[in-house]
C-alpha cells in the first residue's frame, strides 16, 4: 500500500530535549516536505527536499532541521524544543515538486 | 505574497443539504488549485484539483471550478452526507518556490442526520 509512514504519532515533552520525529514514504517520490499546522493559519511549510541531499527552507523554518540522505527517508529534527513548536506535524511527498503531495497520518507534539 | 483564503467554519449543515466552501486566492503565475479533505485524526487527502483556468475537477460528488477572473475555486456538493464531516482545506502550489503548497486555513463542516 503506497503510504507516508510518520513515526512517533503524538509525543509530550519538555523544552530543551532533543526529538526527531521520522518520516518515510513507499512510493519512490523524489520530494517530500514538512508542514505544521496551527488553529487558524492552516498549514505551513517547514522544509522541504526536491531530492536526495537536497534540502530548502519553507515559510517556518526556525528551530527545525531536516536531513535527507535516502529517498525514502525525510527526518524532522527539534534540537532543542520550545513550547511554541507544540503542534500537530505532517509529512508529505510527491512524484516530483509540481504534483500533488502525499500526506502522512500526522505527528501530535506536545512541548512542555 | 501569495495566499489562500477559505470562508471560516465552522459550517453547519442537514443531510442531503447543498454545500458551498468559498476559496479565494492571490497568486503570480497560474498556481494548480486544490481542495484537501482532512477526517478526524487522520492526514489530508486530496479531493480534487484543477491545472489550469476553467477546468473543472470533480470526485466523490465534490466539483469545483478553476475561476481565474474571479481568482475562485469555491468548493460545491448537491447532497452532503453525515460522512462529509471533515475539514476541507484549499491550496494552490507554487512551481516557481519548489513545489510548495500554501494553504487556506480550513473550514470544519458538520453535517448532521
Amino acid at each position: 500500500e503506497a503510504q507516508v509512514t510518520q513515526n512517533p504519532r503524538y509525543l509530550i515533552t519538555v523544552t530543551g530535549k532533543k526529538l526527531t520525529v521520522t518520516c518515510s514514504q513507499n512510493m519512490n517520490h523524489e520530494y517530500m516536505s514538512w508542514y505544521r499546522q496551527d488553529p487558524g493559519l492552516g498549514l505551513r511549510q517547514i522544509y522541504y527536499s526536491m531530492n536526495v541531499e537536497v534540502t530548502d527552507k519553507g515559510d517556518v523554518p526556525e528551530g527545525y532541521k531536516v536531513s535527507r540522505k535516502e529517498k525514502r527517508n525525510f527526518p524532522l529534527i527539534l534540537e532543542s524544543p520550545s513550547p511554541n513548536q507544540t503542534s500537530l506535524y505532517f509529512c508529505a511527498s510527491s512524484l516530483w515538486g509540481g504534483q500533488p503531495q502525499h500526506f502522512g497520518d500526522g505527528t501530535r507534539l506536545s512541548i512542555l | 505574497g501569495d495566499s489562500v483564503t477559505q470562508m471560516e467554519g465552522p459550517v453547519t449543515l442537514s443531510e442531503e443539504a447543498f454545500l458551498t466552501i468559498n476559496c479565494t486566492y492571490t497568486a503570480t503565475g497560474y498556481p494548480s488549485l486544490f481542495w484537501y479533505v482532512q477526517y478526524p485524526g487522520e492526514g489530508l487527502q486530496l479531493l480534487l484539483k484543477a491545472t489550469k483556468a476553467d477546468d473543472k475537477g470533480s470526485n466523490k460528488g465534490f466539483e469545483a471550478t478553476y475561476r481565474k477572473e474571479t481568482t475562485s475555486f469555491h468548493l460545491e456538493k448537491g447532497s452532503v452526507q453525515v460522512s462529509d464531516s471533515a475539514v476541507y482545506f484549499c491550496a494552490l502550489i507554487k512551481y516557481n518556490q519548489g513545489g510548495k503548497l500554501i494553504f487556506g486555513q480550513g473550514t470544519e463542516l458538520s453535517v448532521k442526520p
